[in-house]
């Protein structure tokens, strides 16, 4: 079974510049796996913020960027804002088939 | 604007059936992958299962296989997720997710549906 492990926690201050990993079981996470990443925030809908390891969907804020750092994937948020305060999920495709990673709780402090 | 809107939640008792419903608005429905993924009460994301273009591939998350089955209807612009054999763990809020076109993706999600498993 394939497991992707994500910090279960992160937390951040107000302007600073956090960075959420996403890992794989299998070993190292390339773009070939087209790692996405989504925000959930309590009673919501995910919103997706990444695709294919680093694009950006029309509405992701610019803060957000996303990219490859060691064998894993990577989302970065660099000048926070109170309402980053969320869930944080990456998706991996493995030949296709998508695995989530078990989430960042990331509060904003 | 791109709208899903799932339906067809409810209770349902373990071994029993539902049939979840995601109407699709606002995009040309047939050029894109539909995802089904859930979410436990207080849980993480888990992909369910999801439906190539035209419908003719399917795939499933190894615990639903056999008992879930995904269907579309590119002339109604809906996906069904037919649920049987329905167990406890089954539970939680499902979404209807499209499929970001050329590459593998999720990028426009529903409100969810609410499946409660339980006797």
């Amino acid at each position: 079974q394939i497991v992707v492990t994500q910090e279960p926690s992160l937390t951040v201050s107000p302007g600073g510049t956090v960075t959420l990993t996403c890992a794989s079981s299998t070993g190292e996470v390339t773009s070939g796996y087209f790692p996405n990443w989504f925000q959930q925030k309590p009673g919501q809908a995910p919103r997706a913020l990444i695709y294919a390891t680093r694009n950006k969907h029309s509405w992701t804020p610019a803060r957000f960027s996303g990219s490859l750092l060691g064998d894993k994937a990577a989302l970065t948020l660099s000048g926070v804002q109170p309402e980053d305060e969320a869930h944080y999920y990456c998706l991996v495709f493995y030949a296709g088939v998508p695995v989530f990673g078990g989430g960042t709780k990331l509060t904003v402090l | 604007e791109v709208q899903l809107v799932e339906s067809g939640g409810g209770l349902a008792q373990p071994g029993g059936s539902l049939r979840l419903s995601c109407a699709a608005s606002g995009f040309t429905f047939s050029n894109y992958w539909i995802n089904w993924v859930r979410q436990a009460p207080g849980k993480g994301l888990e992909w369910v299962a999801n439906i190539n273009e035209d419908g003719s591939e399917e795939y499933y998350v190894e615990s639903v296989k056999g008992r879930f089955t995904i269907s579309r209807d590119n002339a109604q612009t809906s996906s069904d997720l037919q649920m049987d054999s329905l167990r406890v763990e089954d539970s939680g809020v499902y979404y209807c997710a499209r499929g970001t076109i050329r590459v593998p993706g999720a990028d426009f999600w529903g409100q969810g549906a609410l499946v409660t498993v339980s006797s």
